[in-house]
């Protein structure tokens, strides 16, 4: 049982560039989320999803999409990276409203 | 966004001594949840509370959920080196539609054994 697992770990990008995030849970979870961690900031919710097919708008949407074409699967992409868009990205899983369980994160640096 | 305020910022203490933090929110929450996160790494659950007053514990650690429904506390005893990193709180509003969970600055940890 691995929980929440991460892709890549670490990823350099040049402004423009784009790329997708990829989020797996084996739980059986329904609902995904993708946070992202800035200094300070603490974690803010980008987009999140409650079942297979659907997605959802968080606190800092702008500049990412989602998918879920798969229970256990959440991709988050960026169409046209940002030097903005630096941050740690986490990924998370619920089975309930309640307690969600975090990925290891992907460190993404825009340059 | 909402953020929740989490006291204090940061912690440096010796190791034996006892930990205590706080997090309050100008909002009435239905669920409190204390998460630590070691460097490098994702947050990991350490306690989930849902009713005011609860108070539970997991090992060293104990939490409660502030009978105003606006506040949780977490404490840790007997501290060792491995308890260094940063404690989040985060929590849910009442009533709330989605399953948005609000999430504090974190409490910095560090342990001088």
């Amino acid at each position: 049982n691995a929980g929440v697992t991460q892709t890549p770990k670490f990823r350099v990008l040049k402004t423009g560039q784009s790329m997708t995030l990829l989020c797996a849970q084996d739980m059986n979870h329904e609902y995904m989320y993708w946070y992202r961690q800035d200094p300070g900031m603490g974690l803010r919710l980008i987009h999140y999803s409650v079942g297979e097919g659907t997605t959802a708008k968080g606190e800092v949407p702008d500049g990412y999409n989602v998918s879920r074409l798969k229970k256990q699967n959440f991709l988050l992409g960026l169409e046209s990276a940002a030097p903005s868009q630096t941050s740690v990205y986490f990924c998370a899983s619920s089975l309930t409203l309640y307690e969600q369980y975090f990925g290891p994160g992907t460190r993404l640096t825009v340059t | 966004g909402q953020q929740l305020n989490q006291s204090p910022q940061s912690m440096f203490i010796q190791e034996g001594e006892d930990v205590s933090m706080n997090c309050t929110s100008s909002s009435i929450f239905n669920t409190w949840l204390w998460y630590k996160q070691d460097p490098g790494e994702g947050p990991v659950l350490l306690i989930a509370l849902y009713k005011a007053g609860e108070l539970t514990s997991n090992g060293r650690l104990t939490a409660q959920f502030g009978i105003t429904r606006k506040d949780s506390f977490l404490n840790i005893s007997a501290s060792i080196p491995s308890d260094v990193g940063i404690y989040f709180c985060a929590g849910r509003n009442y009533g709330g539609a989605t399953n948005k969970l609000i999430f504090g600055t974190g409490t910095l940890l560090a342990v001088q054994p």
